[in-house]
């Protein structure tokens, strides 16, 4: 069966702290797809990233990172120095080879207090 | 490019009424989705569509119908209306192929209630 798994239901930070939000996810699939989306208070879902199966470089985008490990199968995203902005609640989610349909998890809400 | 939109932003239903949430693209995505996403949790899917003419369930396909007859539209039909259906609906395309699939973008979302 295919599952993500975000166990962290809440997070809260001060400012410019560093956070790091886990994403654990299963499939029998060897080729499939992670996201992650940025969910803010006003409610649209925003796209952050998109990683396939066979590419296990971290990236990094601007104060964002992410750690792609298929021996875990962890999906890790990381907010370096944190911002009152980065408040939201992210998905990671698993798109595998059936028309490509997103198994989400159920998400982080992150709180950044100044 | 106007990017996803839906239709309406809100609606209040009586219960056994029906509606349809409207959606449409202008990014000439092929594939098209419509979730669902209950107060503090991640969202469902419903129904999806690879193509105009081909749609297909979801994990909760249950008291709705969609059809597509282009590639830009993918309209949600829901039947008799029950207060389980009270929820977020989001609709998402995407340019993906058999063997890649590429990330959705979303529409801003229908808050519907049922009562």
């Amino acid at each position: 069966a295919q599952k993500v798994t975000q166990a962290q239901t809440e997070i809260s930070v001060v400012e410019k702290e560093d956070v790091t939000l886990d994403c654990v996810y299963e499939t029998r699939d060897t080729t499939y797809y992670l996201f992650w989306y940025k969910q803010p208070p006003s409610g649209e879902l925003v796209f952050l990233i998109r990683r396939n199966s066979f590419d296990e470089q971290n990236e990094i985008s601007g104060r964002y990172s992410w750690n792609f490990q298929k021996s875990t199968s962890s999906f890790n995203f990381t907010i370096t120095a944190s911002q009152v902005v980065d408040s939201a609640v992210y998905f990671c989610a698993l798109s595998y080879n059936q028309g490509g349909k997103l198994i989400f998890g159920q998400g982080t809400e992150l709180s950044v207090k100044p | 490019n106007a990017g996803v939109t839906q239709t309406p932003k809100f609606r209040i239903l009586k219960i056994g009424q029906s509606m349809t949430l409207q959606c449409t693209q202008d990014m000439n995505h092929n594939y098209m989705y419509w979730y669902r996403q209950d107060p503090g949790m991640g969202l469902k899917l419903i129904y999806y569509s690879v193509g105009a003419g081909i749609t297909d369930k979801g994990e909760v396909p249950n008291g709705y119908n969609v059809s597509r007859s282009t590639t830009e539209d993918f309209p949600l039909r829901l039947e008799l209306a029950a207060p389980s259906q009270t929820s977020v609906y989001f609709c998402a395309s995407s340019y993906s192929t058999q063997l890649s699939f590429y990330e959705q973008y979303f529409g801003p979302g229908t808050r519907l209630t049922v009562t």
